[in-house]
């Protein structure tokens, strides 16, 4: 089983300030197609789950331009480039590589 | 717009059976792999079962793997989950969601496992 590892658990950020999540996996997320299985949602207080970032580092239709996707193979990172009230939830990373697996999530606060 | 209502959480004694339902509008459902998740109270999120476009593969959740059965019904543009052996453990907010990236999701519907 693939298990996915998110740090920090929990952010505190000051609006205008950048912020930054990794999330780490037990094995490469390389599919055979060249594609990225992983992705990263946000679930703000009381909602459900909303997707920003698809394929690791491609924005989801309607996502701010201030939320970006990296990285390959195991390690990846979710960066706020400027952080702002309505971005208050908890973030997780998802892999559909092999079944699917969720982070444990990172809560952020303001 | 795309919609995904799901319904039939309720409050069931241990061992007993629920089935739950997703019925969407707003997107040809037939062509779309299709997902549960579920999140027991203050926790993450959890995938626990997943069907393809054509129904012809499922996969689960080691969690829930002989209890649960997946299925849709593309006529009625719906999703189902069939839950047996409830425990306490199944306590939780289960939502379903489209597609493989999950880039929909409905707001859940609450399944509460208590004797």
């Amino acid at each position: 089983d693939i298990l996915l590892t998110q740090t920090p658990l929990s952010l505190s950020v000051t609006p205008g300030q950048p912020a930054s999540v990794s999330c780490k996996s037990s094995q490469s997320l390389l599919h055979s197609d060249g594609k990225t299985s992983l992705y990263w949602y946000l679930q703000k207080p009381g909602q459900s789950p909303q997707l920003l970032i698809y394929e690791a580092s491609n924005r989801f239709s309607g996502v701010s331009q201030r939320f970006s996707g990296s990285g390959s193979g195991t390690d990846f990172t979710l960066k706020i480039s400027r952080v702002e009230g309505d971005d208050v939830g908890v973030y997780y990373c998802m892999q559909n590589l092999q079944g699917h697996t969720f982070g444990q999530g990172t809560k952020l606060e303001i | 717009q795309v919609q995904l209502v799901e319904s039939g959480g309720n409050v069931v004694r241990p061992g007993g059976a629920l089935r739950l339902s997703c019925s969407t509008s707003g997107f040809i459902f037939r062509d779309y792999y299709m997902s549960w998740v579920r999140q027991a109270p203050g926790k993450g999120l959890e995938w626990i079962s997943s069907i393809n476009d054509r129904g012809k593969k499922k996969d689960y959740a080691d969690s829930v793997k002989g209890r649960f059965t997946i299925s849709r019904d593309d006529a009625k543009n719906s999703l189902h989950l069939q839950m047996n052996g409830l425990t306490a453990e199944d306590t939780a907010l289960y939502y379903c969601a489209r597609g493989v990236a999950m880039d929909q999701w409905g707001q859940g519907t609450r399944v509460i496992v208590s004797s």
